[in-house]
């Protein structure tokens, strides 16, 4: 089976511009969360799209946003980049959206870095 | 809020010794307890987890147990091996998903 993968694998933005990540999710998963992983930190909670709706969202602002596709991939996207936006963003699927009790199959991350 | 605190890294032991993680946690619901493990150039893979009090999750070797009267969910091994040395994260999922900061491990032959 084909696992997560995400593109581009590292991106270079200049602070104020707009940015677009990307994900496929493992094949026979509709759920896809996406997380911020800053240097030295763990993994924070952005949002999880559940058959094309958001359906949970942690502290960012509404400069992150997302989509899901029929297809189940999705994309992330940040306005307005900030020097704070540097880090690593890992996209996740699982089977449905049980979340207590889905294991998360991560992609590999794209490194983003904002000058 | 709730939270997750684990022990601060690099943990460094030699191979064969025993190994202990410490995580404990915050939680205003009964959540679910992991642990996932990222190891170098690769993305973050579960290790075991934990649905309910006194529920025991094992993978590979590693063990940890929910303990609901200390909120804690400490990762244990008998043996390690060099194939080991990762960043583990302790997590708990309520109505979300939480993570801790990870603890680097490096385990030397």
């Amino acid at each position: 089976e084909t696992g997560v993968t995400q593109s581009p694998t590292h991106l270079i933005k200049t602070r104020g511009q707009q940015v677009t990540l990307r994900c496929s999710s493992q094949s026979g998963h509709n759920t896809v969360s996406w997380y911020q992983q800053a240097l030295g930190q763990g993994p924070q909670f952005i949002f999880q799209y559940y058959r094309e709706e958001e359906n949970g969202r942690g502290n960012f602002p509404p400069r992150f946003s997302g989509l899901q596709f029929p297809n189940y991939s999705s994309e992330l996207n940040v306005n307005a980049l900030e020097l704070d936006d540097s880090a690593l963003y890992l996209c996740a699927s699982s089977p449905d959206a049980d979340r207590k009790n889905s294991p998360l199959h991560f992609g590999n991350g794209t490194r983003l870095t904002v000058t | 809020g709730d939270s997750v605190t684990q022990m601060e890294g690099p943990v460094t032991l030699s191979e064969e010794a025993f190994l202990t993680i410490n995580c404990t946690y915050t939680a205003t619901g009964y959540p679910s307890l992991f642990w996932y493990v990222q190891y170098p150039g690769e993305g973050l893979q579960l290790l075991l987890k934990a649905t309910k009090a006194d529920d025991k999750g094992s993978n590979k070797g590693f063990e940890a147990t929910y303990r609901k009267e200390t909120t804690s969910f400490h990762l244990e091994k008998g043996s390690v091996q060099v194939s080991d040395s990762a960043v583990y994260f302790c997590a708990l999922w309520d109505d979300k998903i939480i993570f801790g900061k990870g603890t680097r491990l490096h385990i030397l032959p």
